[in-house]
């Protein structure tokens, strides 16, 4: 089946310590995002990539760093620079302007 | 920015009441519109879409949305909703212009059987 494996699915981090956050698509999807969702906040865009090799800040890209080394692939690391990095992140593909295909998600909690 | 409005943060209905979510979006010339909706504990997943032609669009479940132009709106409707349909549901918008995709804040939807 085609779709978007994100995980783990919970990630505990103490303080300090940066934690990679893995994305992997098999729909052959050009376009990948992070998004970090938030209790009333709805959905907020870190980062987004369109080709491989290239990615863009979103809205809230501080503390956050991603790559694109293939188009399979957008892992996002969250750094120690990040104030407040629990909360549910969510990665998603798509193609052209036709929706979103989202993963399942991770939770992320700093301890 | 454009931004996307939800307006009803929380809605508590009970079974086989009809359902109403606005979603408003900022110009930004030509959108595709779209309703996705979380399940507890599952991911996000597309209700229905909007591209062109009928302003009324028909999704899953018995769900559809209607595409107002001079108005920016794309509300979500279902007349008779279920137990099954408690969920947060998000409008999203794609401007074409800008090539990103804009999410709306989300809508805690709450049936009672």
């Amino acid at each position: 089946d085609g779709g978007i494996t994100q995980s783990p699915k919970y990630l505990f981090r103490k303080e300090g310590q940066n934690v990679t956050l893995s994305c992997e698509q098999n729909l052959n999807h050009d376009a990948m995002y992070w998004y970090r969702q938030d209790p009333g906040q709805g959905l907020r865009l870190i980062y987004y990539s369109q080709i491989v090799n290239d990615f863009q800040k979103g809205d809230i890209a501080e503390g956050y760093s991603v790559s694109r080394e293939k188009k399979e692939s957008f892992p996002l690391t969250v750094t120690s620079a990040q104030k407040n990095p629990t909360a549910f992140y969510l990665c998603a593909s798509s193609m052209a302007n036709y929706g979103y295909t989202f993963g399942s998600g991770t939770r992320l909690t700093v301890v | 920015a454009q931004s996307v409005s939800q307006h009803n943060h929380h809605v508590i209905l009970s079974e086989a009441a009809s359902l109403e979510l606005g979603c408003n979006y900022s110009y930004g010339g030509t959108v595709n519109l779209f309703w996705y909706v979380q399940y507890p504990g599952q991911h996000l997943q597309l209700l229905l879409k909007y591209f062109s032609g009928d302003p009324l669009v028909k999704g899953i479940k018995g769900f559809e949305a209607e595409f107002i132009k001079s108005k920016f709106s794309f509300n979500l409707r279902k007349p008779s909703v279920q137990w099954s349909d408690t969920a947060e549901y998000f409008c999203a918008v794609n401007y074409h212009n800008f090539n990103k995709f804009y999410f709306g804040s989300g809508t805690k939807l709450n049936v009672k059987p």
